[in-house]
C-alpha cells in the first residue's frame, strides 16, 4: 500500500496550459508539503499545509496554488504554465510540522 | 551563498570503506534532516536531529549545534548506498543543501 501517492508520474504539456498534480497520503499525517526539484537537483519547499491551513508559502508565483480538500489530500494547481516550471515536483507528509517526512515518487513536469 | 552547504559534492568510494558527508549551515535551526535520494528519484528521510547523535543500522548522524555542523557517516559502505544525500534544516523556513552524490564501487 503506497503511503504517499502522486499522480500523474509524468506530465508533458504546452506553455500556457493549466494543469494539476494530485497527492494523497494514507498515513494519517496532519501536515503535507509540495517541493520543486530543478534540473540541477536542488530541492525547494513550495507549500506546507497543516490541518487544512497554509502554514508556509515560499515566494512562488501565484500561478501555483495548493488545494487541500481534506487532511489526506494536497493537490497542486498550476495556471499559465511557463518553460521554467519544468521540474520534478514532490509531495510529502509528516505527523507534525517539519517532522520526518514520507515522500511521494515525484511528478516530472515537462513544458514544451 | 546557500544557507546550507554540503561537502563533498561528489564522492566515490570502494565497497567497505567508511564514508563521511558534511553539512554546515548558517541559520538558526530547530532541527536538521538527512535525506537520501535514490538514482530512480525516490526520496527517503533518514534522520531528524536536534542534538547529539543518532544511529540506524550502518548509518550514523551527528550534529554540533554550537559549530552549526552535522555529519553523516556510513560504515562498511555497499553499492546499494549509492545515492544523493541531502542535508536540510528547519528554522523559520526549510532550507536544503545541494546534495552529495555518492557512488560505491564493488
Amino acid at each position: 500500500d503506497t503511503a504517499v501517492s502522486q499522480t500523474p508520474k509524468y506530465l508533458v504539456t504546452q506553455m500556457g496550459n493549466d494543469k494539476s498534480i494530485k497527492c494523497e497520503q494514507n498515513l494519517g499525517h496532519d501536515t503535507m508539503y509540495w517541493y520543486k526539484q530543478d534540473s540541477k537537483k536542488f530541492l525547494k519547499i513550495m507549500f506546507s499545509y497543516n490541518n487544512k491551513e497554509l502554514i508556509i508559502n515560499e515566494t512562488v508565483p501565484n500561478r501555483f496554488s495548493p488545494k487541500s480538500p481534506d487532511k489526506a489530500h494536497l493537490n497542486l494547481h498550476i495556471n499559465s504554465l511557463e518553460l521554467g516550471d519544468s521540474a520534478v515536483y514532490f509531495c510529502a507528509s509528516s505527523q507534525g510540522s517539519w517532522q520526518p517526512q514520507h515522500f511521494g515518487d515525484g511528478t516530472r513536469l515537462s513544458i514544451l | 551563498k546557500n544557507e546550507v552547504e554540503q561537502s563533498p559534492q561528489n564522492l566515490t568510494a570502494q565497497e567497505g570503506e567508511f564514508i563521511t558527508i558534511n553539512c554546515s549551515y548558517s541559520v538558526g535551526i530547530s532541527a536538521l534532516h538527512w535525506l537520501q535520494q535514490h538514482p530512480g528519484g525516490g526520496i527517503v528521510s533518514l534522520f531528524m536531529l536536534s542534538s547529539g547523535k543518532k544511529k540506524h543500522g550502518r548509518l550514523i548522524a551527528t550534529i554540533n549545534i554550537q559549530e552549526k555542523h552535522s555529519s553523516l557517516h556510513i560504515t562498511a559502505s555497499h553499492p546499494r548506498d549509492s545515492a544523493v544525500y541531502i542535508c536540510a534544516v528547519t528554522g523559520n523556513q526549510f532550507y536544503f543543501g545541494t546534495g552529495t552524490s555518492l557512488t560505491v564501487i564493488p
